[in-house]
């Protein structure tokens, strides 16, 4: 099985911009959930959405959203960036049942200039 | 709040050595998964171990074994015969049984010396 593969795997942008991300699941993985990786903060929960719901949210502003489609590929678009949203971004995908392991994507590593 | 602590930012082993990592959590739940996750200079998190919390029995994957003390709360990795390949930021993390949210230690960079 392919893994979960995420676009674009680099990023430049400057402050006030938005920026879209894309995550593909592993086939058969209904559950996609987003995290934030950076130096100071470590790694923190964004969004979860399963089944094209947003199951669970993090304590992130409402400039950070998401979204999944019907073929549990999910999007993150962040709007007016700013220069402290610079970082990688994770995304996890499972089968969305209790207890499932997530499997991560190589992420994409943003940069807010 | 459900915290992780991994009071190691950084550790090194020689290879073919044997090192542990430390990990405590803190959590009000009964039921729960444990993880320990590494992060290669890829970047790209590969699931090492996973344990569930209602099993006594540690969880081992062939080099890798997990010491699992609930009542304590620790969740320590023990790497066995260490590789080069062994070097990696390692996560330790937990989720509930129910919801899927992941909540992650802040990492223990390990060096492996040849």
């Amino acid at each position: 099985k392919a893994g979960v593969t995420q676009t674009p795997r680099y990023l430049i942008k400057t402050r006030g911009q938005q920026v879209t991300l894309s995550c593909s699941p592993i086939s058969g993985h209904r559950s996609v959930s987003w995290y934030q990786q950076t130096p100071g903060q470590g790694l923190q929960f964004l969004f979860e959405y399963f089944s094209e719901t947003q199951r669970n949210k993090g304590n992130f502003p409402g400039r950070f959203s998401g979204r999944q489609f019907s073929n549990s590929r999910s999007e993150m678009n962040v709007s007016t960036l700013e220069l402290g949203d610079s970082a990688l971004y994770l995304c996890a995908s499972s089968l969305g049942g209790s207890g499932e392991t997530q499997y991560f994507g190589p992420g994409t590593r943003l940069l807010v200039l | 709040a459900q915290t992780v602590t991994q009071s190691q930012p950084e550790m090194s082993v020689q290879e073919a050595e044997t090192v542990t990592l430390s990990c405590t959590y803190d959590t009000s739940e009964s039921d729960y998964y444990l993880f320990w996750y590494k992060q290669p200079p890829s970047r790209q998190m590969i699931l090492v171990i996973r344990q569930e919390a209602y099993k006594q029995q540690n969880a081992t994957e062939n080099r890798f074994s997990v010491n699992f003390q609930k009542a304590a709360k620790s969740f320590s990795l023990k790497i066995s015969d260490s590789q080069l390949g062994d070097a990696a930021m390692y996560f330790c993390a937990y989720r509930f049984r129910t919801g899927n949210q992941f909540y992650f230690g802040t990492g223990t960079s390990l060096t492996v010396i040849p």
